[in-house]
């Protein structure tokens, strides 16, 4: 069984100031791929970056980075230049690449608020 | 590209009626789907997937009865709520993939109220 860990509720920025959003996850694969979400109120889910289980190099988008610890099962977002449309509820999430697995596991989310 | 459409994007149905909502792949074929349903304030929580021409795999505790879903193509899924409750009253997600990608593509949600 897959499980995601975020222990954020939630957390709060000062707008251009970088936050890290924290992700611990626990599974029995050796291949798996991690991912995060943005929900913003609208409801509508954002993908905003991946990394593969053997990817070397932590994953880069924009102003989006995933700071991934293989040994310590944590795969946090980075988000540097915080802005007032990156508040936001984010999820966590990771899948299965073995058997070609396709559910999403997601964890409970951190709502984020980014102030001036 | 990658664009998944859901319609409506909110309903409100009385107790005992049944409501469709349809997710639609409107660039790319979906060789899978599936459904997931959010409480407020809470995480996504995945009903079922389903694959094109074939019967969907629901998760533990949804009842199939309640939550009909139907693949019928590879660019739609609907998920019909039937005898709709109260207690049915959630966020309705979709998502789709192809075999292709590892990338989940989700649509913007519909929003069931049963009054």
């Amino acid at each position: 069984a897959q499980k995601i860990t975020q222990t954020q509720p939630g957390m709060f920025v000062q707008e251009k100031e970088a936050v890290t959003l924290d992700c611990t996850y626990d599974t029995s694969d050796q291949s798996y791929g991690l991912f995060w979400y943005k929900q913003p109120s609208s409801g509508e889910m954002i993908f905003l970056i991946y990394q593969g289980s053997y990817d070397e190099q932590n994953a880069t988008e924009g102003r989006y980075s995933l700071n991934f610890q293989k040994a310590r099962k944590s795969a946090n977002l980075v988000i540097s230049a915080s802005q007032l449309g990156d508040s936001a509820m984010y999820f966590c999430a990771m899948r299965s690449l073995t058997g070609g697995g396709n559910k999403l596991t997601f964890g409970t989310g951190t709502q984020l608020k980014v102030e001036l | 590209g990658a664009v998944v459409s859901q319609h409506p994007s909110w309903v409100i149905c009385k107790s005992g009626t049944s409501v469709k909502i349809e997710c639609r792949s409107l660039d790319f074929q979906a060789t899978t789907m599936f459904w997931y349903r959010q409480f407020p304030k809470q995480s996504l929580m995945l009903m079922a997937t389903s694959n094109e021409g074939s019967k969907a795999t629901y998760e533990q505790g949804v009842e199939k009865d309640k939550f009909l879903i139907n693949h019928a193509s590879l660019t739609l899924s609907t998920l019909t709520v039937t005898s709709a409750h109260p207690e049915d009253s959630s966020f309705y997600i979709c998502s789709a993939r192809t075999s292709r990608s590892y990338e989940q593509y989700f649509g913007p949600g519909t929003r069931l109220t049963v009054t």
